[in-house]
């Protein structure tokens, strides 16, 4: 069946640091992809997404592309602040939202 | 973008009781919504789905006794904790599938914080 599976925390870089949050996919269409971001007591928030295969998603300086050879949709950010301290979660919809188990990232000053 | 509302954000219950958690539609028509539950640093599990003016479908393990789910219009789905004991406590994210401004796509709420003591 179509599953997430993303890199587990938690991550913890100092502010200006590169992100890179690794995230793979099973499906067996041609889903939807989608970065979801939760800050502490909130619900998600979408942070991008890219529908089709060689989209790239981007928002905020964070941006993924939606790789189709290697099944990935890897969130990367040049240069981190601490306010992008966060959950971030990996999803796929083909219809129905499947989440990866979330990366839990700390940015310290 | 779209708004989903949920009231209340934060409640608290004794144990037997029963909690009621709206989920709401602001500015567009939510031909479907579904139920999430998140424990604590876990991921959202999906609990349900329920289409406007029929039964909800639940996911495997997911009593429907205990979690009524009723979607009597396009705006607005309720999901009521009946007899609640303190596993019951977590976290509970709705979300509504809908066009909004041509899209469409799912929209979540802010969920809902449930404690019970």
């Amino acid at each position: 069946g179509d599953s997430v599976t993303q890199m587990e925390g938690p991550v913890t870089l100092s502010e200006e640091a590169f992100l890179t949050i690794n995230c793979t996919y099973t499906a067996t269409g041609y889903p939807s992809l989608f970065w979801y971001v939760q800050y502490p007591g909130e619900g998600l928030q979408l942070l991008l997404k890219a529908t089709k295969a060689d989209d790239k998603g981007s928002n905020k300086g964070f941006e993924a592309t939606y790789r189709k050879e290697t099944t990935s949709f890897h969130l990367e950010k040049g240069s981190v602040q601490v306010s992008d301290s966060a959950v971030y979660f990996c999803a796929l919809a083909p219809g129905q939202f499947y989440f990866g188990t979330g990366t839990s990232l700390t940015v310290i000053p | 973008g779209a708004v989903v509302s949920q009231h209340p954000s934060w409640v608290i219950c004794k144990s037997g009781t029963s909690v009621k958690i709206e989920c709401r539609s602001l500015d567009f028509q939510a031909t479907t919504m579904f139920w999430y539950r998140q424990f604590p640093k876990q991921s959202l599990m999906l609990m349900a789905t329920s289409n406007e003016g029929s039964k909800a479908t639940y996911e495997q393990g997911v009593e429907k006794d205990k979690f009524l789910i009723n979607h009597a219009s396009l705006t607005l789905s309720t999901l009521t904790v009946t007899s609640a004991h303190p596993e019951d406590s977590s976290f509970y994210i709705c979300s509504a599938s809908g066009t909004f401004n041509g899209y469409y796509e799912q929209y979540f709420g802010p969920g809902t914080r449930l404690t019970v003591t």
